[in-house]
């Protein structure tokens, strides 16, 4: 069965630094990868995606994610946060069998950004 | 992309009654799902929903107390049957096509007193 790990559960970065969240998978195929936030009270909203190809993903609102099969992981990056970036962040991997495409989540990263 | 609707957006319900929850997209989908997010915790899949069909649960989840329809490629309901507070989550309903990432509605949030 596929599982994600997310092992830091809360990170706390000033403002303008750099991030890194960490997210590791099992999964015995190649993975479909993805990274999702969640802000308070919303919905989750995709960041970014991996299904194939170039292993350095780029997604919305600055954030990038690299895939290294090797280390069975795919970290979410950004060089600089704002503020508006604090919010609970999940990573996912998609079971591609064919007709039985569900998605499994990390426990997800709660990010807290200070002045 | 997809656009989903899901009603409604938040509800304080008395225990052993049940509530419906709608997911409406503003496109044909091919698959629909429901997920519950416990406070402070990650999604866990409910079930995926067929359409015209019984839908397929996940381990730990069972229809009668998940109720789920989907009479098109549009629409889905979940009903949370007989409900006690340890069913307080939020409810959040997802849509795909095959091999692509999935898109989430705002959820429902649930409280059971």
């Amino acid at each position: 069965a596929q599982s994600v790990t997310q092992p830091d559960i809360h990170i706390t970065v000033s403002e303008g630094a750099s991030l890194e969240l960490r997210c590791n998978y099992s999964y015995g195929a190649t993975p479909y990868l993805f990274w999702y936030v969640q802000s308070p009270g919303q919905g989750l909203q995709l960041l970014l995606k991996y299904f194939s190809g170039d292993t350095l993903v780029q997604g919305i609102k600055g954030f990038e994610a690299e895939f290294k099969r090797s280390q069975s992981s795919f970290n979410l990056r950004k060089p600089s946060v704002h503020w508006s970036d604090a919010a609970e962040y999940f990573c996912a991997v998609g079971e591609t069998n064919f007709g039985n495409e569900k998605l499994t989540f990390g426990t997800g990263t709660r990010l807290t950004i200070i002045p | 992309s997809a656009v989903i609707s899901q009603k409604p957006s938040r509800d304080i319900c008395q225990r052993g009654t049940s509530l419906t929850i709608q997911c409406q997209v503003d496109s044909q989908v091919t698959m629909m799902f429901w997920y519950r997010q416990q406070p402070g915790q990650s999604l866990t899949l409910i079930a995926t929903a067929n359409q015209g069909s019984e839908a397929t649960y996940e381990s730990g989840f069972v229809i009668d107390k998940f109720p789920i329809s989907r009479p098109n490629l549009t629409f889905s309901t979940l009903t949370v049957s007989n409900m006690s507070p340890e069913d307080s989550s939020i409810y959040l309903c997802s849509v795909k096509h095959i091999n692509t990432e999935a898109f989430f509605g705002q959820g429902t949030r649930l409280t059971v007193v």
